[in-house]
């Protein structure tokens, strides 16, 4: 089985600082982790994914995510905070456990809030 | 490239009828995935189609059903509806099965009355 959890469902921001969004999985196989950002009204849009390959992942919007195999985290980040970034972001993990189970399971979100 | 398309954007039912949501996946993907959210359970799996055959199904009760066409569309359909069946229904399409990135439609709105 696996499962996501997100530390903080609201974090609030001020423009131009840091942006940390944490992000803990479980996962009887190695994971394959994403990190989504949803806008109103929207679908969600894929900000970047990690599947092995490096454990530091580099997305969209200046966004970054490091795997921490030992800590089981994939917390997002980004330098400096932009009013455009305010959102709701999920984290997500799918595992190749040879099987079917190729559903993603998602973590119950972060709302971002920046302000100026 | 067009992205995954889903109709309707919005729509009202009254408990007890049914509806059928659509979903045109990206050109060339040929899995699709569909997923509820609320505000109360999140986002949650509801199933998987390729090549026409469901291959995964999540927790809901079998008034929630799909179906995949040969041109990878996909539709499903919620019967019987209940006040609890309100929430945005989003569908995903990837290139093929796997862990590969999902990519989402805007998702169609669905309010029961």
């Amino acid at each position: 089985a696996q499962s996501v959890t997100q530390l903080g469902s609201h974090v609030s921001v001020s423009e131009g600082a840091l942006v940390l969004l944490r992000c803990n999985y479980s996962s009887s196989v190695p994971p394959y982790l994403f990190w989504y950002v949803q806008y109103p009204n929207q679908g969600l849009q894929l900000l970047l994914k990690y599947t092995s390959a490096a454990t530091l992942v580099k997305g969209i919007n200046g966004f970054e995510a490091e795997f921490k195999k030992s800590e089981t985290s994939f917390h997002l980040t980004k330098p400096s905070a932009h009013m455009s970034d305010a959102a709701e972001y999920f984290c997500a993990v799918t595992s190749d456990s040879g099987g079917s189970n190729y559903k993603l399971t998602f973590g119950k979100g972060t709302l971002l809030t920046v302000n100026p | 490239k067009a992205g995954v398309t889903q109709t309707p954007r919005y729509l009202i039912k009254t408990r007890g009828q049914q509806v059928t949501l659509s979903c045109s996946p990206i050109s060339g993907h040929r899995s699709v995935s569909w997923y509820q959210q609320t505000p109360g359970q999140g986002l949650q799996f509801l199933f998987e189609y390729f090549s026409e055959t469901q291959r995964n199904k999540g927790n809901f009760p079998g008034r929630f059903s799909g179906r995949q066409f040969s041109n990878s569309r996909s539709e499903m359909n919620v019967s019987t509806l209940e006040l609890g069946d309100s929430a945005l229904y989003l569908c995903a399409s990837s290139l093929d099965r796997g862990n590969q990135p999902q990519h989402f439609g805007d998702g169609t709105r669905l309010s029961i009355l």
